[in-house]
């Protein structure tokens, strides 16, 4: 099986710019998640999909982030009008049907934001 | 609210010796389950195990071992005879039932030298 993929794997962008990431899970799993993981610390929960529905939104998630998941399978996650704090590793993780509770996570996106 | 506890912010240890990553969480759900995971230089965080609240029986896994205890809340991570490959960050982290969303403690760098 492939893993979780994501792209692309490393951004630099200037303070102001909107970046998209892309999150590929495992085929047919029908769970996908989004976290941020800062320097030291452990990921943070920024919001999941069953199938194609946003189901939950963590208060991370302010109105410059956007997530889709528009046919249940790939994911992408915008930030607009990013800012220095933005910068972080963004993990997506998904799971399978019958064993909702095993995440699998992607190696990551680095976002840098100068 | 749901809190991990990773107090270890790093540990160093020379190989073959056993060394224990302790994790203390708090959640007032009754029903809930625990995890670790490992996240090796590459960055890709790696499922170890998965417990529900019901079952305190600990568990080993080759040179793994956890300790789950409900009355102190706390599930420990013993590796037995540690090698090398063994160095990286391990995280505990805590999900509730319904939606699976992890929160994730601190994480403990594990570094063990030949």
């Amino acid at each position: 099986d492939t893993g979780v993929s994501q792209n692309p794997r490393h951004k630099i962008t200037k303070r102001g710019q909107n970046v998209t990431f892309r999150c590929d899970p495992i085929s047919e799993h029908n769970r996908l998640y989004w976290y941020r993981q800062t320097l030291g610390q452990g990921p943070e929960f920024l919001t999941y999909f069953q199938n194609e529905a946003q189901l939950e939104k963590s208060r991370l998630l302010s109105d410059r982030f956007s997530a889709e998941r528009p046919k249940g399978s790939f994911s992408t996650l915008e930030i607009q009008r990013t800012e220095q704090g933005d910068s972080a590793m963004y993990l997506c993780a998904s799971s399978p049907r019958d064993r909702d509770y095993e995440q699998y996570f992607g190696p990551g996106t680095r976002l840098t934001v100068t | 609210a749901q809190k991990v506890t990773q107090a270890q912010t790093e540990i160093s240890v020379v190989e073959k010796e056993d060394v224990t990553l302790d994790c203390v969480y708090e959640t007032r759900d009754t029903t809930y389950y625990l995890f670790w995971y490992k996240q090796p230089p590459s960055g890709e965080l790696v499922f170890l195990i998965r417990r529900n609240s019901f079952d305190e029986q600990n568990e080993i896994s080759g040179r793994y071992s956890w300790n789950f205890q409900k009355s102190t809340s706390s599930f420990n991570f013993t590796i037995t005879a540690s090698q090398v490959v063994d160095s990286a960050v391990y995280f505990c982290a805590l999900s509730e039932v319904y939606g699976n969303k992890l929160v994730f403690g601190a994480g403990t760098i594990l570094r063990v030298k030949s």
